[in-house]
């Protein structure tokens, strides 16, 4: 089955640093979504990329799928406290499950 | 818009008792997911109904089953309940698969 790894698993940063998770599956890809989970809350839905190369940006939040669909990344510039929780990739193939990777959590120190 | 609403937000059962969850979608979502979030083993999908149907189902035991009904709300049984099934259940609504997913706030279910 398809295995998807992210990385980091942690990072600790300092508030106005940036930020980069990495998600990377065995298989190319229909599409990816990138969920956000708050400590404590369920995981929100940030972001759908569909296309090769796709580069999205939202404020502060800059995602890219890569050429081969099978890795995309999500960029922060200039973390704020409002950053911190667990960033999740979720690569989506029609016919298989639906499948989250393990998440990195952020934390940003004031 | 209503968001996803699951009750109850938390449980407490012993082992070999059953447990039922329910999970309303948004309105005019026909896809419904279920997760099981523990602190080990991320979010892990359990099953996804559309219009009544499991089309998909993840790697988990018998124990577990789900149904939706016609008004696309869905229930998740677990029957048999084991420690380790101690987690937060999540639902997601969606208007189909691979669009995104809504998620509710999740039942909390801790087994003695």
């Amino acid at each position: 089955g398809q295995q998807v790894m992210q990385i980091p698993q942690y990072q600790h940063v300092q508030e106005g640093e940036d930020f980069t998770t990495y998600c990377n599956s065995s298989t190319t890809l229909s599409n990816i979504q990138w969920y956000k989970q708050r400590p404590g809350g369920h995981p929100v839905f940030l972001i759908q990329l569909v296309k090769s190369g796709e580069v999205k940006k939202q404020k502060r939040l800059t995602f890219q799928f890569g050429e081969a669909k099978k890795n995309s990344s999500l960029h922060i510039t200039a973390t704020q406290t409002t950053d911190v929780g667990t960033y999740f990739c979720a690569p989506f193939n029609y016919g298989q499950n639906f499948v989250f990777g393990p998440g990195t959590r952020l934390s940003v120190l004031p | 818009k209503a968001g996803v609403t699951q009750t109850p937000r938390y449980l407490i059962k012993t082992r070999g008792q059953q447990v039922t969850l329910s999970c309303s979608p948004i309105s005019g979502h026909r896809s419904v997911s279920w997760y099981q979030q523990t602190p080990g083993q991320g979010l892990q999908f359990l099953f996804e109904y559309f219009s009544e149907t499991q089309r998909n189902k993840g790697n988990f035991p018998g124990r577990f089953s789900g149904r939706q009904f016609s008004n696309s709300r869905s229930e998740m049984n677990v029957s048999t309940l084991e420690l380790g099934d101690s987690a937060l259940y999540l639902c997601a609504s969606s208007v189909d698969q691979n669009q995104p997913q809504h998620f509710g706030d999740g039942t909390r279910l801790s087994i003695l």
